[in-house]
């Protein structure tokens, strides 16, 4: 199946701060790409998705950039806020295949 | 819309019994439903894909008799822990695609937190 790498596995901002979170996947046919949020103990909850013809999407604070030719894609968080916090996941490919997630604090 | 729904959110059982979880995709129908499990801090990893009116794809190294999936309807999966063991213990959660496309978003139910004594 698919390997999604994901870095780094933890994340510390400032409020205000950027936050950037890198994955990279190893199937070239790979064509979906979506980020999901996960607070503890609750689901998973999809925060911005991309499609491989599109090299970028954003939606307000984020936005995902994707470089097919080099197998990598980012989610960019901008303006942290402290209800951020929470784990990030990327994943990849038809059967949804997850990165080792993201731990991102945002400190007041 | 695209609601999912998962149950029991949280079982207890001991050792050697087999325990039931159910998925239900609540307003639209879902050909294909997967499986994931989560232990603490860690990230979801796919068990299986559940596919309606046939078996079941599973992942490298997941036991399809000790894990059993069936997805008679196109509403509804279960998976099926059977002679659970202690190191079955885990958060465990489905998913369906909201349309057929394999570009979809997937929707999550609940999860189960199973905890086996």
């Amino acid at each position: 199946g698919e390997n999604v790498e994901q870095h780094p596995s933890t994340l510390s901002v400032q409020e205000g701060d950027s936050a950037v979170i890198k994955c990279t996947y190893s199937d070239s046919a790979s064509n979906y790409f979506p980020w999901y949020k996960q607070e503890l103990g609750k689901r998973p909850q999809l925060i911005i998705d991309i499609r491989s013809n599109v090299g970028e999407k954003k939606d307000q604070r984020i936005a995902v950039t994707l470089n097919k030719t080099a197998k990598h894609f980012s989610l960019h968080i901008t303006e942290t806020q402290p209800e951020d916090s929470a784990v990030y996941f990327c994943a990849a490919s038809i059967r949804i295949y997850f990165g080792s997630g993201t731990k991102l604090n945002v400190k007041p | 819309g695209a609601v999912v729904s998962q149950h029991p959110s949280r079982v207890i059982c001991k050792s050697g019994t087999s325990v039931k979880i159910e998925c239900r995709s609540l307003d639209f129908q879902a050909t294909t439903m997967f499986w994931y499990r989560q232990f603490p801090k860690q990230s979801l990893m796919l068990m299986a894909t559940s596919n309606e009116g046939s078996k079941a794809t599973y992942e490298q190294g997941v036991e399809k008799d000790k894990f059993l999936i069936n997805h008679a309807s196109l509403t509804l999966s279960t998976l099926t822990v059977t002679s659970a063991h202690p190191e079955d213990s885990s958060f465990y959660i489905c998913s369906a695609r909201g349309d057929s496309s394999r570009d979809s978003p997937l929707h999550f139910g609940n999860g189960t937190r199973l905890t086996v004594t």
